[in-house]
């Protein structure tokens, strides 16, 4: 299975941007790249995916890398609320396919 | 629409007995994918339905065992419990299949083995 490799943690002000990197060298061309984030006593939720292009959505923006080895998740302006463990995970339409969720990234928000 | 809902919410077990764990996913969804989450191991996949079907399977051991219904609703079933299988277990639903279809997660069944 593709592997992802995040920070363990990060650290933002409130009201500015943050950029969440991952890395994913193994990537394959038909891996789907997810952004699920756990905010403290809650499942997972999703944040948003991407395969080959940039994409924005109401909570955030995916830059995908050219070549697909990496992708940051951009969150425009923090909140308080966003702190969370932000999980980036591959995944594809094969039965050999599986999501592995790494250990994530812990972000803080200061206020 | 209502969201994933598992039942029980939390759980107290002892050694050696065995646990059903029950996820509901929202209606319309035909995947089903539960998820173990520990402190030392953070979130591991355990196993995927998809229209009644195991699709695939996590690496745990056959204690750990599921099945998801005609109605997509699904369950797991943990037998001989061990001090380990302490845990948040987490069940997820698609509409389709989870590799390209957005998880929804249900808020876990906090499971504590004593």
């Amino acid at each position: 299975d593709a592997k992802t490799t995040q920070p363990n943690s990060m650290e933002s002000n409130e009201e500015e941007p943050v950029h969440l990197p991952c890395n994913h060298s193994t990537i394959s061309g038909t891996d789907y790249i997810h952004w699920y984030r756990q905010l403290p006593s809650q499942g997972p939720e999703y944040v948003i995916h991407g395969l080959t292009s940039n994409v924005n959505n109401r909570m955030a923006s995916l830059a995908i890398a050219e070549d697909r080895k990496s992708s940051t998740l951009i969150l425009h302006r923090a909140t308080l609320r966003d702190a969370a463990v932000y999980y980036c995970i591959l995944t594809n339409n094969t039965n050999a396919g599986k999501s592995t969720f790494g250990d994530g990234t812990t972000l803080t928000v200061k206020p | 629409k209502a969201g994933v809902t598992q039942t029980p919410r939390y759980l107290i077990k002892t050694r050696g007995q065995q646990v059903t764990l029950s996820c509901s996913p929202i209606s319309g969804h035909r995947s089903v994918s539960w998820y173990q989450q520990t402190p030392g191991q953070g979130l591991q996949f355990l196993f995927e339905y998809f229209s009644e079907t195991q699709r695939n399977k996590g690496n745990f051991p056959g204690r750990f065992s599921g099945r998801q219904f005609s109605n997509s609703r699904s369950e797991m079933n943990v037998s001989t419990l061990e001090l380990g299988d302490s845990a948040l277990y987490l069940c997820a639903s698609s509409l389709g299949l989870p590799r390209t279809d957005t998880q929804y997660f249900g808020p876990g069944t906090r499971l504590t083995v004593l």
